[in-house]
């Protein structure tokens, strides 16, 4: 199957930093996800992209499809302590089925204040 | 969007029993999904579940170990069979919603098997 490589794994940063992490794929994607898990809970979506070069904000949260349709990477500006928690990102070859769809291992984002 | 509503919420059982997972849509939706996530990892596919046909297992998954039920578009088991320490994971309900593709997830179900 395809392989997504999520990084980084983890992050310590300070409440108010800005936080940046990617996935990369051997594989082209039709479609990147990028969801956050807080404990207990299930993923959460935070922003869907459908086109090679899409920049899509939702709130401080900015994720871009890259142009090689290969990667994507997500972005957090002045990171508050609710930001803490697993970020995904899942990729998707063709349309329709979550048969199709592939997550990364996730990065832990750990802010202290 | 979706809500999705899952049950129980967590549970801790006996090795080699039963549990049934209950996944409950506000909305009909064709495909639904059950992922398992094993401690500090990501999300992985169980099945999908279609209404009026049997699920479809990914690799890894049999239905003797993790039968599911598909009675209607807006609901669905999971059932872990003769569970063991190793089933311990969070099992999550999923569908995918509207033309453009989002899969929406429920809250899932933390399980402990002792």
């Amino acid at each position: 199957g395809q392989q997504l490589n999520q990084s980084p794994q983890s992050m310590f940063i300070q409440e108010g930093e800005d936080v940046s992490m990617n996935c990369t794929s051997s594989s082209i994607f039709n479609t990147w996800l990028w969801y956050k898990q807080d404990p207990g809970e299930g993923p959460v979506l935070l922003i869907a992209l459908y086109k090679a070069g899409e920049l899509t904000s939702n709130g401080r949260l900015t994720a871009q499809f890259g142009i090689t349709r290969k990667d994507s990477f997500l972005n957090i500006s002045a990171s508050i302590p609710s930001d803490v928690g697993i970020y995904f990102c899942a990729g998707r070859i063709s349309g329709g089925g979550a048969d199709g769809l592939t997550f990364g291992k996730g990065t832990h984002l750990i802010i202290q204040p | 969007s979706a809500v999705i509503s899952q049950k129980p919420s967590r549970d801790i059982c006996q090795r080699g029993t039963s549990l049934t997972i209950q996944c409950q849509v506000d909305s009909q939706v064709t495909m639904m999904f059950w992922y398992r996530q094993q401690p500090g990892q990501s999300l992985t596919l169980i099945a999908t579940a279609n209404q009026g046909s049997e699920a479809t297992y990914e690799s890894g998954f049999v239905i003797d170990k993790f039968p599911i039920s598909r009675p209607n578009l807006t609901f669905s088991t999971l059932t872990v069979s003769n569970m063991s320490p190793e089933d311990s994971s969070i099992y999550l309900c999923s569908v995918e919603t509207g033309f453009y593709e989002k899969l929406l997830f429920g809250s899932g179900t933390q399980l402990s098997v002792l």
